[in-house]
């Protein structure tokens, strides 16, 4: 099973909207990240938060992390029609050498 | 380095024959993934690399699938006796052994079993 699962499951907004999209997790984490994946290409990471890590920022993403929650959210500020993809988030655990995906958040930005 | 590479893009082949992929990953990047992905889900794990040794493998996948990485650069994922259910998007991925970087993944190759 996914450890990672992504809610909403799909979301419209307008152009210029923020966009805010959560992750809930299971096990303790070393870190999570978030990508996003064009319809039939393959996933580009966005951006890392460590566990000993609440919030970072890249350009218009911003992301948290409460790990007493186990949960973290990605916020696309001002959004654009060339966001719209689908985002992962993904969970490195402690003990494991590789990272394990959620299904995914459809996000569609109306022009 | 032009990212991680994936060959071919497309594969469509007839049920119960073999196919062979191929990953060349960023140079630098000691490890090596391969994750399945059907429409509408996530990347699911498949198996991984530090250099030529495989680490980890999924309990989910078969016997039908063998995975290597011989001198430690490129990959190959091979599946036998193709069935109908192995259509799916096959991605690599590779990283640093360093765990503050996220995954560069390819663009992946499409089997679709026919």
């Amino acid at each position: 099973s996914q450890q990672g699962e992504e809610d909403p499951q799909a979301l419209s907004i307008q152009e210029g909207e923020n966009a805010t999209m959560n992750c809930s997790y299971k096990t303790s984490i070393n870190n999570l990240q978030w990508y996003r994946q064009n319809s039939g290409r393959g996933l580009v990471h966005l951006i890392l938060i460590r566990s000993n890590e609440r919030e970072k920022h890249s350009g218009r993403l911003r992301v948290t992390l409460d790990t007493s929650k186990k949960s973290s959210s990605l916020l696309i500020t001002a959004s654009r029609a060339a966001d719209t993809a689908s985002y992962f988030c993904a969970t490195k655990n402690t003990n494991a050498g590789k990272s394990t995906f959620g299904d995914g958040t459809t996000l569609t930005v109306k022009p | 380095d032009t990212g991680v590479s994936q060959n071919p893009r497309h594969k469509i082949t007839k049920r119960g024959q073999n196919v062979t992929f191929r990953c060349d990953p960023i140079s630098e990047h000691n490890r090596l993934y391969w994750y399945r992905q059907t429409l509408g889900q996530g990347p699911e794990f498949l198996t991984y690399f530090q250099n030529e040794a495989q680490l980890e493998k999924s309990r989910l996948l078969s016997d039908r699938f063998s995975a290597e990485r011989p001198k430690g650069s490129f990959s190959t994922l091979e599946i036998q006796r193709t069935e109908q259910g192995d259509s799916a998007m096959y991605l690599c991925a590779s990283s640093h052994t360093n765990e503050n970087y996220g995954y560069t993944f390819g663009s992946g190759t499409r089997l679709t079993v026919v």
